[in-house]
């Protein structure tokens, strides 16, 4: 699986968009790019994944540039709830292992 | 929504003995996975169980551990005799056969050895 590098944290308030980027320069052709929220004490919640250009779901947005060298994760107007780690994970997930980074932990203020 | 259960919820153990957690993964799926989360660090991948067969399996899943199918809806994981830094939250996954092959995670069973 590719290595992925993401912010360790980022602070918001509440009604902002943030915009979480991660690397992974390794990317090989057959890899997907998935992302996961998780809050304490749970497990890693599906949020989003992509394989070029741009997704978006009810949740979230994934901008993935032509090179797929990177990816970012975009939440809309975050609120409170939304303070979570947010992990990207670059490959092909199915029997393989999969390896989490730190992810960026993300904390949303009033 | 489909989900992936866990049980138990928590359990507590003295060092040595074995545990068995549970688990029943969405039921279309085909592949399966176990993870660990020791408090404060991150998810580490232990064993990925697919066709009735480990495929994958991490440097942590040692003699310890073994996995198993026992029906058509339960996946288990067994620890035969615990150590104390088998403490950690245990998770399961499960995916399907799409070609993305999506994990979606159950809620955890917090194992905790004395």
């Amino acid at each position: 699986l590719a290595k992925t590098t993401q912010p360790i944290s980022m602070d918001s308030y509440e009604g902002q968009e943030v915009n979480i980027t991660c690397s992974h320069n390794n990317i090989a052709t057959n890899d997907y790019i998935t992302w996961y929220q998780q809050f304490p004490s749970q497990g890693p919640r599906f949020i989003i994944q992509g394989y070029k250009t741009k997704v978006t779901n009810e949740v979230a947005s994934l901008f993935i540039p032509a090179d797929r060298k990177s990816s970012t994760l975009s939440l809309p107007r975050v609120s409170l709830s939304d303070t979570a780690v947010y992990y990207c994970l670059v490959g092909d997930m199915g029997g393989f292992k999969t390896i989490f980074g730190a992810g960026t932990r993300l904390f949303v203020k009033a | 929504e489909p989900e992936v259960t866990q049980t138990p919820s928590h359990q507590v153990t003295q060092m040595g003995q074995e545990v068995i957690l549970r688990c029943v993964p969405i039921s279309n799926h085909l592949y399966f996975y176990w993870y660990r989360q020791i408090l404060g660090q991150k998810v580490e991948f232990l064993v990925s169980f697919y066709n009735n067969e480990i495929s994958e399996k991490s440097e942590i899943f040692d003699d310890q551990f073994s996995v198993e199918r026992p029906d058509g809806s339960n996946f288990t994981l067994k620890i035969r005799s615990t150590k104390l830094e088998d403490s950690a939250m245990y998770f399961c996954a499960s995916s399907g056969i799409v070609r993305e092959k999506t994990q979606y995670f159950g809620p955890g069973t917090r194992l905790l050895v004395l």
